[in-house]
């Protein structure tokens, strides 16, 4: 069964730009959640997305927003980028998103560069 | 809301010693206890978790954890690390009632040889 799959894997751009990240979820997993992970930070929770529905989200400005599609797939789009916005993005999928029964199984990750 | 302190930001360690990565929590309820690993440039592999009953974890690659829930604690330990071992290691927490995870800061091991 083929893993969590993030595109692009690296990717820069500029100072008010913005950016759209995607990411594969496992066959068959429904939950996907989505990390932000920075040296000063840490690895910062964002947002969660259940059967195309936002179900928990992180304490991250309005600038940082998902969606998912009917087949699982998720996107998260950063508007008006800003260098802090420099970090590892990571997206997590398991089934239901059931921290009691299901394991997340993490994407390698898009490393954003802003400029 | 929970939150996790690791405190230790690096452990230097030969190879085949024993090793033990800290980690505290603070939570107003009932959570759950992770440690995941990174090794570069990928992502977070789960190496156990502690859900509930007891409170000895093992998990893959010869780790286990145990939880302490007097000292509100969840030290992970592996008796002979390898080279293989060197990477970060995240201790994260969630509550009962909600998805939002939290993670540690992250422990780097480097097992010399």
């Amino acid at each position: 069964k083929a893993g969590v799959t993030q595109t692009p894997r690296y990717l820069i751009k500029t100072r008010g730009q913005q950016v759209t990240l995607s990411c594969s979820p496992i066959s068959g997993h429904r939950s996907v959640s989505w990390y932000q992970q920075t040296p000063g930070q840490g690895l910062q929770f964002l947002f969660e997305y259940f059967s195309e529905t936002q179900r928990n989200k992180g304490n991250f400005p309005g600038r940082f927003s998902g969606r998912q599609f009917s087949n699982s797939r998720s996107e998260m789009n950063v508007s008006t980028l800003e260098l802090g916005d420099s970090a590892l993005y990571l997206c997590a999928s398991s089934l239901e998103g059931r921290r009691l029964t299901d394991t997340q199984y993490f994407g390698p990750g898009t490393r954003l560069t802003v400029l | 809301a929970q939150s996790v302190t690791q405190l230790d930001s690096q452990v230097p360690v030969f190879e085949e010693a024993p090793v033990e990565l800290r980690c505290n929590y603070s939570s107003s309820v009932s959570v759950y206890l992770f440690w995941y690993v990174q090794y570069p440039n990928q992502g977070l592999q789960l190496l156990l978790k502690y859900l509930s009953g007891s409170t000895l974890v093992k998990g893959i690659n010869g780790f286990e954890a145990e939880f302490n829930k007097s000292q509100t604690s969840f030290h992970l330990r592996k008796p002979s690390v390898h080279i293989s071992d060197t990477a970060e290691y995240f201790c994260a927490v969630s509550s009962y009632n909600n998805n939002d995870m939290r993670f540690g800061a992250g422990t780097r091991l480097t097992v010399k040889p």
